[in-house]
């Protein structure tokens, strides 16, 4: 089956280290993922995208890499700071275009 | 702009009882979606429209739950009878058209219990 898989292990940081996330995928090749964000009694709120074609996508304190080999998306948070606490999700685009979800890792940053 | 509204926020009901959800997506945004997403893990596609077609149904449970998008805006969701297990939030979100690149927009759900 295709799977899309995250850490199910939450993330604990100390405040200004850089977070990494891992988003993994087995038995086929996304067009695109798509990261979020989800904070606790919210809907998830769009981050980033990359393409396959991408190796890396970058917004402000935020990057995405695309490791087509490895099977692998990484999402960087640098300089991390408490109020990036939060529930990250990785999403791949289906060949009908639906969006399908991996299970998220919780994020949790200390002062 | 204004966001994904979605009502009611919370609902609890006896199990074999009937609810509905509604959501209002962005204005002019094409395809709608509704998700669910049970505590600890990541939203679950139930059904995608495009205007006011189904795209994908494939995950939504027929036997028990419903959906319309009217007049390609406005969309309800509904589960009659109810069971323990669809105590979940429920999400609705929107995107400009289906493709791959076009990012989901969310509300902020109902949160269902069943009791």
């Amino acid at each position: 089956s295709q799977k899309i898989e995250q850490n199910s292990e939450a993330l604990n940081i100390q405040e200004g280290k850089t977070a990494t996330l891992t988003c993994n995928y087995t038995n086929y090749s996304p067009a695109y993922l798509q990261w979020y964000r989800q904070d606790p009694g919210r809907g998830p709120v769009f981050l980033l995208l990359i393409r396959e074609n991408e190796k890396e996508k970058r917004k402000e304190r935020l990057k995405v890499t695309f490791d087509t080999t490895l099977k692998q998306s990484l999402f960087h948070i640098t300089a991390s700071q408490p109020a990036d606490s939060a529930t990250y999700l990785c999403a791949r685009v289906d060949s009908s275009y639906k969006l399908i979800f991996g299970s998220g890792t919780r994020l949790l940053v200390r002062p | 702009e204004a966001g994904v509204a979605q009502s009611p926020r919370y609902k609890i009901i006896e199990k074999r009882q009937s609810v509905a959800f509604w959501c209002n997506p962005i204005s002019g945004h094409a395809t709608l979606y509704w998700y669910q997403q049970i505590l600890g893990q990541g939203p679950k596609l139930l059904i995608q429209f495009q205007n006011n077609g189904v795209v994908d149904d494939s995950q939504l449970p027929k036997d028990r739950f419903s959906a319309e998008r009217l007049k390609g805006v406005d969309s309800t969701l509904k589960i009659q009878p109810a069971k323990l297990e669809d105590s979940a939030v429920y999400l609705c979100a929107s995107s400009l058209n289906r493709q791959g690149g076009s990012p989901l927009h969310f509300g902020n759900g109902t949160r269902l219990t069943v009791t």
